[in-house]
């Protein structure tokens, strides 16, 4: 099993840009969630999804992120237009219940 | 506001001894407790799970629980260099059992 796959690893971008972060969850898990790791915040829920369909967003913080969940191998957190306090390491992680979350390696996004 | 607190640390041990991590927790609906171990640089990998009062052990491993004082700890003997990492500690949110409420993490660093 591949476990969890993000893509990009690392992105480096400017202000105003937009910025679109993927994960392929592992096959056979029906709920995928989406965290934000920065050292003064720690771990952040985002947003997440049971069976392709979003149950909670109340995590993200503005309207400029957006995520979506088309079909149960592929998502992805869209920021537009992303700013330097954006800058954090994003994580996606699946599971088939809360107490078996596998975390993917995780996206290191740099706004400048 | 529901919250987990850990002792940011940095933690100290030799090698040998024992670690020992702590973790309080806000709300008393909480059911499902989980440790999981972060590597600098890495993602976060779930060790240990404790569902019930009392003591779960697995290898060097032992989670402690203790509902009435919300409470939950982690035991590592015969701590190895190897075992230097972050802890964090994870409750289920009772308001929605999928969701984890996390703390910020406890730095370990065992001393050859």
């Amino acid at each position: 099993d591949a476990g969890v796959i993000q893509s990009p690893r690392h992105e480096v971008t400017e202000m105003g840009q937009e910025v679109t972060l993927r994960c392929k969850p592992i096959s056979g898990h029906n709920s995928l969630f989406w965290y934000r790791q920065t050292m003064m915040r720690g771990l952040e829920l985002l947003i997440y999804f049971n069976n392709n369909v979003p149950i909670d967003d109340s995590g993200m913080p503005e309207d400029r992120f957006s995520a979506k969940m088309p079909n149960a191998s592929f998502s992805t957190l869209k920021i537009q237009p992303s700013e330097p306090r954006d800058s954090a390491v994003y994580f996606c992680a699946s599971g088939g219940g809360v107490e078996t979350q596998y975390f993917g390696p995780g996206t290191r996004l740099l706004v400048l | 506001q529901k919250e987990v607190e850990q002792n940011s640390g940095p933690l100290s041990v030799p090698e040998g001894a024992i670690a020992s991590l702590n973790c309080t927790y806000s709300d008393r609906g909480s059911q499902s407790f989980f440790w999981y171990r972060q590597y600098s640089g890495k993602s976060p990998e779930l060790i240990m799970s404790i569902y019930s009062n009392g003591d779960k052990e697995d290898g060097r491993f032992t989670a402690q629980l203790n509902k009435a004082s919300q409470y939950v700890s982690l035991l590592i003997r015969d701590s190895q260099p190897s075992d230097s990492a972050t802890y964090l500690c994870a409750v289920n949110d009772p308001g929605n059992n999928r969701k984890l409420i996390w703390g910020l993490g406890t730095s370990l660093a065992v001393n050859p």
